[in-house]
């Protein structure tokens, strides 16, 4: 059963410039969590999305920032418009249920570097 | 809203001796507590986690963590450690009432072990 896939695993864009960020969940799960880890620190909390839907987008930035997991295919996080301040190491977890108690399953994460 | 603290940033042990990883908490709410390792360039991971029942809790790869509600702490404990164990550590706590919260981390504790 193959992990948390997430894609690129490295990028590099120029400031101005669209990122967008995959991840393919582990099979079966259905509900994915995006964090943002910058330098010497933890990870924030995003966005919380169920198929089709997003469910908690409370840690998201008001601009620039949208994230989407579709009926098919993985969820993407996209950037608009990056600046150097977005530079970070992108997370995403997925769980097989919508509990609290559920283990969540990180990837390998995306390091985005805006030059 | 939740916080956690972990007071350390950086701890040096010397192979096969006892170390211990400090974390606290802060919650208006009731929580649930993990712990996670990221090894360089990669993903977070399970160690373990508190839910509820035994306080002292066994995780993988040699670790405890014991949750102690009155101190709100959940200390990680390994009583002797390996070159391997060299990572960062995260505590972090979600809501255990459910809701779409995402995991509350704290910055990490660089664990170093010298030989």
């Amino acid at each position: 059963n193959a992990g948390v896939m997430q894609n690129p695993r490295h990028l590099v864009r120029r400031r101005g410039q669209e990122a967008r960020l995959r991840c393919s969940p582990m099979k079966g799960h259905s509900h994915v969590y995006w964090y943002r880890q910058l330098p010497e620190e933890g990870l924030k909390f995003m966005v919380y999305l169920q198929k089709e839907n997003i469910i908690d987008e409370s840690g998201m930035p008001k601009e620039r920032f949208s994230a989407e997991f579709p009926k098919e295919g993985p969820s993407i996080l996209r950037i608009q418009q990056v600046v150097r301040g977005d530079s970070a190491a992108y997370f995403c977890a997925s769980s097989p249920l919508a509990g609290a108690a559920d283990t969540q399953y990180f990837g390998p994460g995306t390091r985005l570097t805006v030059l | 809203a939740q916080s956690v603290t972990q007071l350390d940033s950086q701890v040096p042990v010397f192979e096969e001796a006892p170390v211990e990883l400090r974390c606290n908490y802060s919650s208006s709410v009731s929580v649930y507590l993990f712990w996670y390792v990221q090894y360089p360039n990669q993903g977070l991971q399970l160690l373990l986690k508190y839910l509820s029942g035994s306080t002292l809790v066994k995780g993988i790869n040699g670790f405890e963590a014991e949750f102690n509600k009155s101190q709100t702490s959940f200390h990680l404990r390994k009583p002797s450690v390996h070159i391997s164990d060299t990572a960062e550590y995260f505590c972090a706590v979600i809501n255990s009432g459910g809701g779409a919260d995402g995991l509350t981390f704290g910055k990490g504790t660089h664990l170093i072990i010298q030989p």
